[in-house]
């Protein structure tokens, strides 16, 4: 499976300045996935990134909250801008493969970055 | 609306004994079905995953069973190991190109 390294790991920051994180895979990928899991809850997909084209963001996120760019095949970043302490949350990069046991898509997860607005 | 639910958040089970995790699901859609496990300061990892077209997969310690009709899933661990301790995540998707729904997650504590 791919191996995913993102940074920063970890960062504070102070409310209404803005981040971006970013994301490098060792091999060339059509998606990348951005995840976010708020403190306690389950992980919400907030857009896939796709080369050469804008991203697809779901239901709840916006493009002006969370400009992504995937400038390669390897390679995206993730900017959340204007934050809040409600931002405060792991946000993951994610790639998906194909389990051959089963068919199903299984996700492989970069180690996370874990902003916390003050 | 909570597609994917693991009414259970924590878990305590002693070393060697078995582990038994659950996961519901509401959407009748969903064909595919994933566990993953997630260590702190870690990206979950995936476990072991299961079609709809079979009630059991196994993959050394860990099985997993599904009961479409109950919408219910769970994974059994058996033995349980103290570096299973971890929060394990139950997800689901319609296709197999689909993205995956999870479940808020379950805090397994495995004791020596």
């Amino acid at each position: 499976s791919a191996v995913i390294s993102q940074k920063p790991s970890r960062d504070i920051c102070q409310r209404g300045t803005s981040l971006t994180i970013q994301c490098q895979v060792d091999s060339q990928v059509t998606m990348m996935f951005w995840y976010r899991q708020q403190p306690g809850q389950s992980l919400t997909l907030i857009a896939t990134a796709n080369q050469g084209s804008e991203a697809t963001y779901e239901s709840g996120f916006v493009i002006d909250k969370f400009p992504i760019s995937r400038p390669n095949l390897t390679f995206s970043t993730l900017t959340v801008s204007n934050m809040s302490p409600e931002d405060s949350s792991i946000y993951l990069c994610s790639v998906g493969d194909r389990d051959v046991s089963s068919g199903a898509n299984v996700l492989t997860f970069g180690a996370g970055s874990r902003l916390t607005v003050l | 609306d909570q597609q994917v639910k693991q009414n259970s958040p924590s878990l305590s089970v002693q070393e060697g004994r078995i582990s038994i995790l659950n996961c519901d699901y509401t959407n009748s859609m969903f064909d595919y079905f994933l566990w993953y496990k997630k260590y702190p300061a870690e990206g979950p990892t995936f476990l072991i995953s299961i079609s709809s077209i079979k009630d059991k997969n196994e993959d050394g310690r860990f099985t997993v069973f599904l009961n479409k009709s109950a919408k219910h899933l769970s994974l059994h661990i058996v033995p349980s190991q103290p570096g299973d301790s971890a929060v394990y995540f139950c997800a689901a998707s319609a296709t197999a190109g689909n993205m995956l729904t999870f479940g808020g997650g379950t805090r397994l504590m495995v004791k020596p």
